[in-house]
């Protein structure tokens, strides 16, 4: 079971420069979800998706963008990248329907580690 | 606004001692739900426990046991004679559905747990 695979798992930028971090699930999910770590703060929500062709804002959405053009992929981009992005990015994707005991867990990729210098 | 609180940053123990992580959630929506992660030093965030607000009863599993209390809106998590194998920095987290109807999640900053041998 692949679950949710995140690449790269490394990455070091120049300050300025653009990259996509890609995310994937094969679990069916319909909600997907991008998250910065950084030490001693906890979680983080950049963006989340809620079916393909839905996107919304989480909590600290600048300097990045999203896409779900598919239910298993869901990149995420930082189009000019400065050293406060510096973090630890984690993808996760679950199942959530609006009726009954709708909200279930997050399955989580192991995340991407990028360092802007 | 939601919010999750978990006032220990730093808990450190010995091998074999009993544990209480504190959760302290914030919301004004009656249905919600609550969770719990470990994120051991490997890294990946690996889901424990999931409990929606109408459901109040404790449950214990093995060694891990959780406290939900709406009256004082907290959702502790105790490990009983704790391991090394323990160590590892655990989430809170709170999931209310959004304005749009969308299930939106609120993590707390961890607290870190140090099990000495």
């Amino acid at each position: 079971n692949a679950g949710v695979t995140q690449t790269p798992k490394f990455r070091i930028l120049k300050i300025g420069q653009s990259m996509t971090l890609q995310c994937a699930q094969d679990m069916n999910h319909n909600y997907m979800y991008w998250y910065r770590q950084d030490p001693g703060m906890g979680l983080k929500l950049i963006y989340y998706s809620v079916g393909a062709g839905i996107t919304d804002k989480g909590e600290v959405p600048n300097g990045y963008n999203v896409s779900r053009s598919t239910t298993e992929d869901f990149p995420l981009r930082l189009e000019l990248a400065a050293p406060s992005q510096t973090s630890v990015y984690f993808c996760a994707s679950s199942y959530s329907i609006a009726t009954g005991d709708g909200n279930q867990p997050q399955h989580f990729g192991d995340g991407t580690r990028l360092s802007i210098l | 606004a939601q919010k999750v609180t978990q006032a220990q940053t730093e808990i450190s123990v010995v091998e074999k001692e009993d544990v209480t992580l504190d959760c302290v959630y914030e919301t004004r929506d009656t249905t919600y739900y609550l969770f719990w992660y470990k994120q051991p030093p490997s890294g990946e965030l690996v889901f424990l426990i999931r409990r929606n607000s109408f459901d109040e009863q404790n449950e214990i599993s093995g060694r891990y046991s959780w406290n939900f209390q709406k009256s004082t809106s907290s959702f502790n998590f105790t490990i009983t004679a704790s391991q090394v194998v323990d160590s590892a920095v655990y989430f809170c987290a709170l999931s209310v559905r959004g304005p749009g109807g969308s299930y939106i999640p609120t993590f707390g900053r961890g607290t870190s747990l140090i099990v000495h041998p």
